[in-house]
């Protein structure tokens, strides 16, 4: 069964240090998404991506965070300047065209400390 | 008022009971519902669509209702294995094709 993949699944970094997410969609799915959830909290909204470009992005999704797809399969999510409030898990999700099964399979996640 | 709103919980039932959650929702343009299980520091994971005329998969029934922009998942028979956090999610009208996500609820199903 088709899975997004998510690399690393644990990723310590200090405060002020860049950290690049990266994850594998679903092959043939059009639409890419990251998504944060801090310990104990809700699954937030990041960035949404779709034919080479961002489509939406939240009000957490400030200059500090990009995202790239540099080739046919990675989907990366870059922090520039990590701070202690970034750590969370990351999770990279894909979904298929609207109209056409737009359930979202997510991946395992990156678990991201900030020390 | 929240995107999407449910009842944290817990809901602690024992095994065998029927359990109902709710979740409420704000964008009447709201396109497409579903319901995602998360299991304690596991990713979501797609439990079912909710459909206008209403869907079920074995233990699990889904409904939605447009007017009241509400909508439930109906457990039966609930297991030990069905302990883990709900999610009630909505995609929007709009670019993006962007899910929002409730608070989840938990549920815990005991011996």
């Amino acid at each position: 069964e088709p899975e997004v993949t998510q690399t690393p699944s644990h990723q310590v970094t200090q405060m002020g240090q860049e950290v690049i997410l990266r994850c594998v969609p679903i092959s043939n799915h059009l639409y890419f998404y990251w998504y944060r959830q801090i310990l104990g909290q809700k699954v937030e909204f990041l960035v949404s991506f779709y034919n080479n470009e961002i489509s939406e992005k939240s009000e957490i999704f400030d200059d500090q965070f990009s995202v790239e797809r540099p080739d046919g399969s990675n989907f990366t999510l870059k922090i520039r300047s990590t701070k202690l409030e970034d750590s969370a898990m990351y999770f990279c999700a894909s979904s298929g065209p609207v109209g056409e099964g737009t359930e979202a399979f997510f991946g395992q996640g990156t678990r991201l400390t900030v020390v | 008022r929240k995107e999407v709103e449910q009842d944290p919980g817990p809901f602690n039932v024992p095994e065998g009971a029927t359990v109902a959650f709710n979740c409420t929702y704000s964008n009447s343009a709201s396109q497409s519902f579903f319901w995602y299980r998360q299991d304690c520091r596991k990713e979501p994971k797609l439990l079912m669509s909710v459909y206008s005329s209403g869907n079920e998969d074995g233990r699990f029934t889904a409904q939605l209702n447009r007017a009241s922009q509400y909508i439930s998942l109906l457990i039966r028979d609930s297991k030990l294995s069905d302990s883990a956090t709900y999610l009630c999610v909505v995609i929007d009208t709009g670019g993006g094709n962007k899910l929002t996500f409730g608070t989840g609820t938990q549920l815990k199903v005991e011996l």
